[in-house]
């Protein structure tokens, strides 16, 4: 299993450019979430799915789309890039959405906006 | 709304030394609680899980923490630092209904040898 991947590793963008980071799972989960991690900040969650069709906000939505067509994948959508989007950005999956249960993060995505 | 708070951004101890990171969380009702290793330029990893099974929960690595409801915290140890635990450690709260997990800020750990 390659278990949660995602592309790119990393990524520079102007201000007012839009773009997808893409977030995959090969473990079958129900549940898909992305964070984003600023220092000092810890992790805080922008959108998270309990499956394919479902999905819902987190702390920090404004600027962030979300869509879940499969079970496998939750791309995250910049609309028009902001400074303050400058972030690494992590995506996380679960079994399911039960809160006493792991999640698995991925590797991440360093963004920086211009 | 629940929350997380850790003790001290950045703890550095000697090679061999007690690791004690601290985490106090705030929640109407015993959570589940969550400690996470960050090392560099990875994602995050469980260490260990609080599901109110056992207050003293033994993680990877010889890590440990133990639940005490009365302080409400959920302090991460081990008795005896490697350089290789050098990373960040977060403390997590997840509520028992629901699915939202909430980090703390994060804890720096430095090993000097």
């Amino acid at each position: 299993n390659a278990g949660v991947t995602q592309t790119p590793k990393f990524q520079v963008l102007k201000t007012g450019q839009s773009m997808t980071l893409q977030c995959a799972q090969d473990m079958n989960h129900e549940y898909m979430s992305w964070y984003r991690q600023d220092p000092g900040m810890g992790l805080r969650l922008i959108h998270y799915s309990v499956g394919a069709g479902i999905t819902d906000q987190g702390e920090v939505p404004n600027g962030y789309n979300v869509s879940r067509s499969t079970t496998e994948d939750f791309p995250l959508r910049l609309l028009s890039a902001a400074p303050s989007q400058t972030s690494v950005y992590f995506c996380a999956s679960s079994e399911t959405g039960g809160s006493y249960n792991e999640q698995f993060f991925g590797p991440g995505t360093r963004l920086t906006v211009l | 709304a629940q929350s997380v708070t850790q003790l001290g951004s950045h703890v550095s101890v000697s090679e061999g030394a007690l690791v004690l990171l601290r985490c106090n969380y705030s929640s109407s009702v015993p959570p589940y609680l969550f400690w996470y290793v960050q090392y560099p330029n990875q994602g995050l990893q469980l260490l260990l899980k609080y599901t109110s099974a056992a207050t003293l929960v033994k993680g990877i690595n010889g890590f440990e923490a133990e639940f005490k409801k009365s302080e409400t915290s959920f302090h991460l140890t081990k008795p005896s630092a490697h350089m290789s635990d050098a990373a960040e450690y977060f403390c997590a709260v997840s509520p028992q209904y629901g699915n939202k997990l909430v980090f703390g800020a994060g804890t720096i750990l430095r090993v000097k040898s």
